[in-house]
């Protein structure tokens, strides 16, 4: 049963391009959820979607940020016109529905490894 | 709203001495709260859950944590440090239910010296 699957596993952009990182969740798993890391720091949740669908995007930068999770194929963030300060660890998670997380599925938000960003 | 304090972002322990790294939250609502431990150039692993059962949670590698509402903590533990345990740890909390965006703490990186 395959983790959560992120690529690239580094993305180099110069700045002022765009740069798009995919994810795709756990087989069964239909919620997403994207997070950053700066370096020595925590995660910070971006955004939570569903399919087709952003549930709750309240960490999400208003400009140059975007994602999706199509019907099909993987969630892609992407971020537009890359500045220096967008350098950092990219996390995305997947989880399983509602009644799979109250039956006890063991994790209920499973990680990916994480795309690094360097931004030159 | 939620928050997460994680006390000392950095912890040094001998090998086989105790582990103890301190989380406290604040939730609005009933939380779920968590621990995971991430590795470097790693993703984050699920060490244990806390989702209002009991409230002393065992999880993986021998950490336990225990839930005090009253404290507003669920500090991590282990009884005998090993080498292996120098990691990252982060605590992270959401809302009570499912599907809920987890609030992470900046962490605690554990070092472990023989």
């Amino acid at each position: 049963n395959a983790g959560v699957m992120q690529n690239p596993r580094h993305l180099v952009r110069r700045r002022g391009q765009e740069a798009r990182l995919r994810c795709s969740p756990m087989k069964g798993h239909s919620h997403v959820y994207w997070y950053r890391q700066l370096p020595e720091e925590g995660l910070k949740f971006m955004v939570y979607l569903q399919k087709e669908n952003i549930i709750d995007e309240s960490g999400m930068p208003k400009e140059r940020f975007s994602a999706e999770f199509p019907k099909e194929g993987p969630s892609i963030l992407r971020i537009q016109q890359v500045v220096r300060g967008d350098s950092a660890a990219y996390f995305c998670a997947s989880s399983p529905d509602s009644v799979g997380f109250l039956l006890g599925s063991n994790q209920p938000q499973h990680f990916g490894d994480g795309t690094r960003l360097s931004i030159l | 709203a939620q928050s997460v304090t994680q006390l000392g972002s950095h912890v040094s322990v001998s090998e086989g001495a105790l582990v103890l790294l301190r989380c406290n939250y604040s939730s609005s609502v009933p939380p779920y709260l968590f621990w995971y431990v991430q590795y470097p150039n790693q993703g984050l692993q699920l060490l244990l859950k806390y989702t209002s059962a009991a409230t002393l949670v065992k999880g993986i590698n021998g950490f336990e944590a225990e839930f005090k509402k009253s404290e507003t903590s669920f500090h991590l533990t282990k009884p005998s440090a090993h080498m292996s345990d120098a990691a990252e740890y982060f605590c992270a909390v959401s809302a009570a239910g499912t599907a809920s965006k987890l609030t992470f703490g900046t962490g605690t990186r554990l070092q472990v010296t023989l």
